[in-house]
């Protein structure tokens, strides 16, 4: 079965430049979640889409945007990078937001 | 604001011991409690949804139970393969999944 999509796997950036990170969803799934973790840490809520609109913000910071495309595939925006930045960043999506929320493989990203 | 809370934090098992992980919640309006399983650099993988209390859902060796406070995620006769990190987490009133801490489990051989 397709499963969620992310690109790039790994990225390596350096302090104040941007990186942009990708979804690919589940065929048929409209709701797209996008998580970041780091070491030894729960996952941590960032941003949510439903039917390519925004319907739900948690801990990103201004530096960060993301958006959903007409094909409902996602891409979450950083800017300025910083240190702290490192980490794992998942994807998830789900049908409607109200089923359950598959994940993808994420993108380690870190900051030198 | 929806809270969760797993314990333990961590637990080691012989192979074939049973036991129980815990994972406390509060909630506004559940809509959800997912258990999922993640392995060291990997994504999280989907496991079980409960709903309701009083729902079971049960997957090889992994049986889920979810009362009105808490979910229980038994383990039955585990084997090494199952050594990961068990996340549990719910979904109130927003469309966001709120994750616990999570249990890290390890089957020694």
């Amino acid at each position: 079965a397709a499963g969620v999509i992310q690109s790039p796997r790994h990225l390596i950036k350096e302090k104040r430049e941007t990186a942009t990170l990708k979804c690919y969803p589940i065929p048929r799934h409209d709701t797209v979640y996008w998580y970041q973790q780091g070491p030894g840490q729960d996952p941590q809520f960032l941003i949510s889409f439903y039917e390519k609109m925004q319907s739900d913000k948690g801990s990103i910071p201004d530096r960060f945007s993301a958006q959903q495309f007409s094909d409902y595939h996602s891409e979450l925006n950083m800017s300025s990078l910083e240190l702290g930045d490192s980490a794992l960043y998942f994807c998830a999506s789900s049908f409607a937001g109200n089923t359950e929320a598959f994940f993808g493989q994420g993108t380690r990203l870190t900051v030198v | 604001e929806d809270q969760v809370t797993q314990s333990p934090e961590a637990l080691r098992l012989q192979e074939g011991e049973s036991s129980s992980l815990n994972c406390s919640y509060t909630v506004s309006g559940l809509r959800g409690l997912f258990w999922y399983r993640q392995d060291p650099g990997k994504g999280p993988e989907f496991l079980f949804t409960l709903y309701s209390a009083g729902e079971e859902k049960e997957k090889e060796r992994l049986k889920a139970t979810l009362t009105k406070k808490e979910s229980f995620l038994h383990i039955t006769a585990p084997k090494p393969e199952d050594s990961a990190t068990y996340l549990c987490a719910v979904r109130g009133g927003a469309q966001k999944l709120v994750f616990g801490q999570g249990t890290r489990l390890t089957i020694n051989p």
